[in-house]
Order: C-alpha cells, then sequence, then structure tokens
C-alpha cells in the first residue's frame, strides 16, 4: 500500500514556468513534510519542509501548500529554470511520535526546457 | 563541513555473494537511516540507528543487516544477492531520529 501518493509522474514546463507538484497521504500521524531534489547519480537533497499547523511555506523560489482536512500538499516552484531540471520526491513521517523514517512518493521528473 | 559520505560509489557483486556497505555521517550527527532506490521509485527505509541501537527497521528481509558504530559510522551487509537487490543504497544522517535528514551520493549496487 502506498502511504504517499505523487503525481505526476513527469512534467515539462518552459523556462518562467510554475511546475506545480502534488502529492497525497492516508495516514493522519503523519506530521513531518518534506521535499527532496535528486540529480541523476546522486543522493537526495533536502529542498524545503513543512509541519500541518502551517497552510504555506516559501522559501526562496520554492513554496510548498498545505491542506490538511483534504490530506494534501503540493510544491510550486517560481520562476522555474534548466538547472531545475530533476527529480523531485515529496515525504512524510510521524516526528511526533518518534516514527521517523521518511515514506517517500514515487518521484516527479520535472523537465525545464528554455 | 563534510556532508554524508559512502563508499564505495559502485559494487558489482553476482547472484549469492555478499555485499558490505559504509557510511560516515555529517560530523555531530548521532543517527543513521538507510534506504533502498530502486530505479525509477523514491527510496524505502530498511534500518535506523541511533546512538549504536537499532531504532526502526522496514519491510526488508533477514538477508538485510546493518550495525552503527561508536564513531556514529554504520554499515550495511546484505547476504545472499538477489537480482532485484541491484538499487541505489542511501544513507541519512541526522542530529537525532526526529531531525532533519541529510543524505549521502549513494551506493550503486548492481547484481549480476
Amino acid at each position: 500500500q502506498q502511504q504517499v501518493k505523487q503525481s505526476p509522474q513527469s512534467l515539462i514546463v518552459q523556462k518562467g514556468g510554475i511546475p506545480i507538484i502534488n502529492c497525497a497521504y492516508e495516514n493522519t500521524a503523519f506530521d513531518y513534510f518534506p521535499w527532496y531534489q535528486q540529480f541523476p547519480g546522486k543522493g537526495p537533497a533536502l529542498l524545503i519542509a513543512i509541519r500541518p499547523d502551517v497552510s504555506e511555506k516559501k522559501e526562496g523560489r520554492f513554496t510548498i501548500s498545505f491542506n490538511k482536512s483534504a490530506k494534501q500538499f503540493s510544491l510550486h516552484i517560481m520562476d522555474s529554470q534548466p538547472g531545475d531540471s530533476a527529480t523531485y520526491f515529496c515525504a512524510a513521517s510521524m516526528v511526533g511520535s518518534g516514527n521517523t523514517p521518511l515514506v517517500f512518493g514515487k518521484g516527479t521528473r520535472l523537465s525545464v526546457i528554455a | 563541513d563534510a556532508g554524508v559520505t559512502q563508499s564505495p560509489t559502485h559494487l558489482i557483486k553476482t547472484r549469492g555473494q555478499h555485499v558490505t556497505l559504509r557510511c560516515s555521517p555529517i560530523s555531530g550527527h548521532k543517527s543513521v537511516s538507510w534506504y533502498q532506490q530502486v530505479l525509477g521509485q523514491g527510496p524505502q527505509f530498511i534500518f535506523q540507528y541511533y546512538e549504536k541501537e537499532e531504532r526502526g527497521r522496514g519491510n526488508f528481509p533477514d538477508r538485510f543487516s546493518a550495525r552503527q558504530f561508536p564513531n556514529y559510522s554504520s554499515e550495511l551487509n546484505v547476504n545472499a544477492l538477489l537480482l532485484g537487490d541491484s538499487a541505489l543504497y542511501l544513507c541519512a544522517s541526522s542530529l537525532i531520529p526526529t531531525d532533519t535528514q541529510y543524505f549521502g551520493p549513494g551506493t550503486r549496487l548492481t547484481v549480476l
């Protein structure tokens, strides 16, 4: 059973566009939602993370929107650049209960074309 | 500061063999987690260690084992390798288990 569902699988946007990647979860015990960026041959790098007590968090060009009632969260990349082309993973864990392993979505391959 | 380091970078083994993967956490980090990432999928949790004690184990067979040393580095061992064990094995470290996890570059294991 997939605990975190991520969509779309792949995404192509023009430079300057705003790609949006969506994730949904079932387990209401999840209380920490990070996004990771992964380039080919590299490990995932933390981009931004959010807790369910806020509905939005912004860091630079990256914004997380969080809808607790719908159990959904999304990543928006403002003014996307070709260097943002990578695979993006959403994840969730239950930090508050001490259950800290990350549960990942299947990933979204983003291509930003000039 | 150096990030999480893993060795080796790449490894090729044959079915039935044994493999040991190594991880050095970020200086000061006492928790290490291991994940398996099959091509085209998200990482899947294998083990988490904190202060040399196992804190959690994912849904992996007993062929997988790990340990953490007094200097907080860690080893992941896989026995009786199967073709399906071919994957990128990622190590992540954090100050404590509830803190942000930072990933290393991974070890690419190919089983022939």
